[in-house]
């Protein structure tokens, strides 16, 4: 089945800890992002990224890094220095170019608390 | 700058009522629109999209949603509401020549029986 798998479901992290969650896509797509949620405030784009070895900082990067060494990985890191990082992370995926193919497809998401 | 709203946070509608939820957009240049649902502790699943063409279009699950240029609007509408419908709801706004999309807070949708 082709899809985006995001891993772990839940992940809590410690005071001063740094967290990696997971992304993979198997749908040969060229650009993959990071989003976080929170209620009532939709999603916030973290980073993204549009070819390997290649990535953006979206609108509120401070505090996490991504790496892209690999087409169908996306790594995000929440690092000691995010303060508020519980959030639902999702992770999505797109084709680079034509009209046709320009759709962002979900992860199911990772559920991220402090404990 | 670009950006997208959703004035309703929630809504309300009776099972088997008519559904409109209203979405607007700022844009410079022809937006790509979409609408998404999302269950509670899942991803987004998109429910249709409007790149270019015929302003009405129609998605999965019954629902349509039109593209009016003028008012720079996106609303989507669903005739008859089912229970399996609850969910929250997103809008996004996109362009081709760069892959950033740009997501209205959403609105959650509460079916009552």
């Amino acid at each position: 089945d082709g899809g985006i798998t995001q891993s772990p479901k839940y992940l809590f992290r410690k005071e001063g800890q740094n967290v990696t969650l997971s992304c993979e896509q198997n749908l040969n797509h060229d650009a993959m992002y990071w989003y976080r949620q929170d209620p009532g405030q939709g999603l916030r784009l973290i980073y993204y990224s549009q070819i390997v070895n290649d990535f953006q900082k979206g609108d509120i990067a401070e505090g996490y890094s991504v790496s892209r060494e690999k087409k169908e990985s996306f790594p995000l890191t929440v690092t000691s220095a995010q303060k508020n990082p519980t959030a639902f992370y999702l992770c999505a995926s797109s084709m680079l170019a034509s009209e046709a193919k320009n759709i962002q497809y979900f992860g199911a998401g990772t559920r991220l608390s402090v404990l | 700058a670009q950006s997208v709203t959703q004035p309703d946070i929630h809504i309300t509608v009776s099972e088997g009522a008519s559904l409109e939820l209203r979405c607007n957009y700022s844009y410079g240049a022809t937006p790509y629109l979409f609408w998404y649902v999302q269950s509670p502790g899942q991803g987004l699943q998109l429910l249709l999209k409007y790149f270019s063409g015929d302003t009405l279009v129609q998605g999965i699950k019954g629902f349509e949603a039109e593209f009016k240029r003028s008012q720079s609007s996106f609303n989507l509408r669903k005739p008859s509401v089912h229970w399996s419908d609850a969910a929250e709801y997103f809008c996004a706004v996109g362009a081709a020549n760069f892959n950033k999309f740009y997501f209205g807070s959403g609105t959650k949708l509460n079916v009552k029986p």
